[in-house]
């Protein structure tokens, strides 16, 4: 049971590159949610997911897309990459009404 | 809206007892958490609070009372692995369940 898992875990992007954070979890997690932390500030939700097909806007969606095709899976995609999305980015999953487990989190650094 | 508000940081000495305070303005919710979260690491559960009271888990306790909207962390009998950061937490009742966080207080622990 690997829990959490995302990738890359490091990644540098030059302004304007798209790429796509991926996120898993196989715990059979019906919720599953992105978030950014930003150095002195809490975890602000980007995009959450409460099951396959099923996505909507959090606190700070511009800028990233999201999609869910299978329980396991929440990829996040950075459409154009800008400096203000340098981050480091955490995925969760969790049951309805239950706590949340985090993944280990992706550093990203747009230059 | 929701809010969170937590101090910055607290600083104590080994074997000391910290309380990381934790006041909210929210519409409701359905429980107060705690998440640790040490430098690099990602946030792990500690503690949930659904009723007001005590909830006490090894050297760890928490706290709430809604009417006062406050709650606390307690940590106990301070170790140098207890320097992290620590977030309290809502599950808010106006949508699907989605968590706001607060910006974290930063505790220090000195030999």
């Amino acid at each position: 049971n690997a829990g959490v898992t995302q990738t890359p875990k490091f990644q540098v992007l030059k302004t304007g590159q798209s790429m796509t954070l991926q996120c898993a979890q196989d715990m059979n997690h019906e919720y599953m949610s992105w978030y950014r932390q930003d150095p002195g500030m809490g975890l602000r939700l980007i995009h959450y997911s409460v099951g396959a097909g099923i996505t909507d806007q959090g606190e700070v969606p511009n800028g990233y897309n999201v999609s869910r095709s299978t329980t396991e899976d929440f990829p996040l995609r950075l459409l154009s990459a800008a400096p203000s999305q340098t981050s480091v980015y955490f995925c969760a999953s969790s049951r309805p009404r239950d706590t949340q487990y985090f993944g280990p989190g992706t550093r990203l650094t747009v230059l | 809206g929701q809010s969170l508000e937590q101090p910055s940081e607290v600083t104590a000495v080994e074997g000391a007892i910290v309380q990381i305070n934790c006041t909210y303005q929210t519409s409701g919710f359905y429980g107060l958490s705690w998440y640790q979260q040490h430098d690099g690491g990602a946030p792990t559960f500690l503690s949930y609070n659904a009723l007001d009271g005590l909830e006490e888990t090894g050297r760890f306790s928490s706290f709430l009372s809604r009417s006062d909207s406050y709650g606390y962390l307690l940590l106990q009998e301070l170790q140098m692995k207890d320097s992290a950061s620590y977030f309290c937490a809502v599950r808010i009742t106006d949508s699907w369940g989605k968590f706001q966080f607060g910006a974290g207080t930063q505790v220090v622990v000195t030999p």
